[in-house]
């Protein structure tokens, strides 16, 4: 039973297009993150919710916009892709939102602008 | 600005020997430390961690260290096995601040 699933794996568009990352965790954690890995392969958080609401918002562009319909999902889209858009995204989760807390990584999205 | 630093990208070690990873840090008001493995294709798993208020913190094969007054945390894996070979993230948190993640160190363990 893969434990935070994400999809897709791979995700290849033009520039200009919308698209979305799914994630969803059987875990029973009740915070979730979006991560991103650039391609100097640092991993920063975009954003973090606890329980469906929205807990850090990182200065990401407001061409991201996050949803949680409920506390085992959080998906990711992202509008008018950029060549800049371009990483892996990984989603997470864990049980409190403490950051000492560990969290549970999916195998995450490559997302590659054309 | 890095505040979270590994600065060997990679390392080799034979299967059986210790392996050691280092991790510096810049902010002095981190309080506790996370290390993360990573094989190719998958997310990040969680290892171990240590907090500010401790030097030690041992798991089995791996320990890691922690010296405040250098900034400087290492992970001790040892004895080294060919399933170790993965990419380690050092990470660091300040409350309730969002994690910091280093750039990784690809460990190769050779049989």
């Amino acid at each position: 039973d893969t434990a935070v699933s994400q999809t897709p794996k791979y995700l290849v568009t033009q520039m200009g297009n919308d698209k979305s990352i799914k994630c969803e965790q059987n875990l029973g954690h009740d915070t979730m993150y979006w991560y991103k890995q650039d391609s100097k392969k640092f991993l920063k958080i975009m954003f973090s919710y606890n329980n469906k609401e929205l807990i850090i918002n990182e200065t990401v562009p407001n061409r991201f916009s996050p949803k949680s319909p409920d506390k085992a999902h959080l998906n990711l889209h992202i509008n008018s892709l950029e060549l800049g858009d371009s990483a892996v995204y990984f989603c997470a989760s864990s049980q409190g939102q403490g950051w000492a807390q560990p969290q549970h990584f999916g195998d995450g999205t490559r997302l590659s602008i054309l | 600005d890095q505040q979270v630093k590994q600065n060997s990208p990679s390392l080799s070690v034979q299967e059986g020997r210790i392996s050691i990873l280092n991790c510096d840090y810049t902010n002095s008001m981190f309080d506790y430390f996370l290390w993360y493995k990573k094989y190719p294709a998958e997310g990040p798993t969680f290892l171990i961690s240590i907090s500010s208020i401790k030097d030690k913190n041992e798991d089995g094969r791996f320990t890691v260290f922690l010296n405040k007054s250098a900034k400087h945390l290492s992970l001790h894996i040892v004895p080294s096995q060919p399933g170790d070979s993965a990419v380690y993230f050092c990470a660091a948190s300040i409350g309730n601040t969002p994690l910091v993640f280093g750039k990784g160190t690809r460990l190769s363990v050779i049989a």
